[in-house]
């Protein structure tokens, strides 16, 4: 069936390291692709997606390329701040019915 | 714009007491969900509708009702309340199939 799966957390890091957050999917076809943030106490919020193979999305320093061969969407950032930790979300999007199918969410720390 | 608002914010209920978990979007969006998140399992759908008068059953629809009379309300019920619905519930609302989804801030519900 239809599901995403996410590195487990929390993911501690120092200001300035590179940051890698894996994300698999397993799903009929090629799926859009999308990556979601959520800050403390809010919502979440779309950081960026990829709607076919070889797409590379990017955002405030994010990217994550669409990977069809190993069905991934890894979410990479050469150097981190504070201010970006939260927890991030991996997600697909179903052909059946354009819902989203959601991994379970990867809590980044990011220590000054 | 104030884009998906939900209401109430927090909400503490008896097991078996009903309420009703507001959201409203004034963007015009078609597409509207109900999510539930709890600890380890990232967002569950509960109830999603396509349209005005349109609904349809998610993930974990058990326990909850929706309606859409309009297109910018969908609220969401719970009929009986049980402690296993204690989560946070997110609403969400997209123009189109292949569009960004736009949260709300959420409601947190504690079922004693």
């Amino acid at each position: 069936g239809n599901s995403v799966t996410q590195m487990e957390g929390p993911v501690t890091l120092s200001e300035e390291a590179f940051l890698t957050i894996n994300c698999t999917y397993t799903a009929t076809g090629y799926p859009s692709l999308f990556w979601y943030v959520q800050y403390p106490g809010e919502g979440l919020q779309l950081l960026l997606k990829a709607t076919k193979a070889d797409d590379k999305g990017s955002n405030k320093g994010f990217e994550a390329t669409y990977r069809k061969e190993t069905t991934s969407f890894h979410l990479e950032k050469g150097s981190v701040q504070v201010s970006d930790s939260a927890v991030y979300f991996c997600a697909h999007l179903m052909d059946s019915n354009y819902q989203l199918i959601w991994g379970a969410g990867t809590k980044l720390i990011i220590k000054p | 714009n104030a884009g998906v608002t939900q209401t109430p914010k927090f909400q503490v209920l008896k097991t078996g007491q009903s309420m009703t978990l507001q959201c409203a979007q004034d963007m015009n969006h078609e597409y509207m969900s109900w999510y539930r998140q709890d600890p380890g399992m990232g967002l569950r759908l509960i109830h999603y509708s396509v349209g005005a008068g349109i609904t349809d059953q998610g993930e974990v629809p058990n326990g909850y009702n929706v309606s859409r009379s309009t297109t910018e309300d969908f609220p969401l019920r719970l009929l009986s309340a049980a402690p296993s619905q204690t989560s946070v519930y997110f609403c969400a609302s997209r123009g189109t199939i292949q569009e960004t989804q736009y949260f709300g801030p959420g409601t947190r519900l504690l079922v004693l």
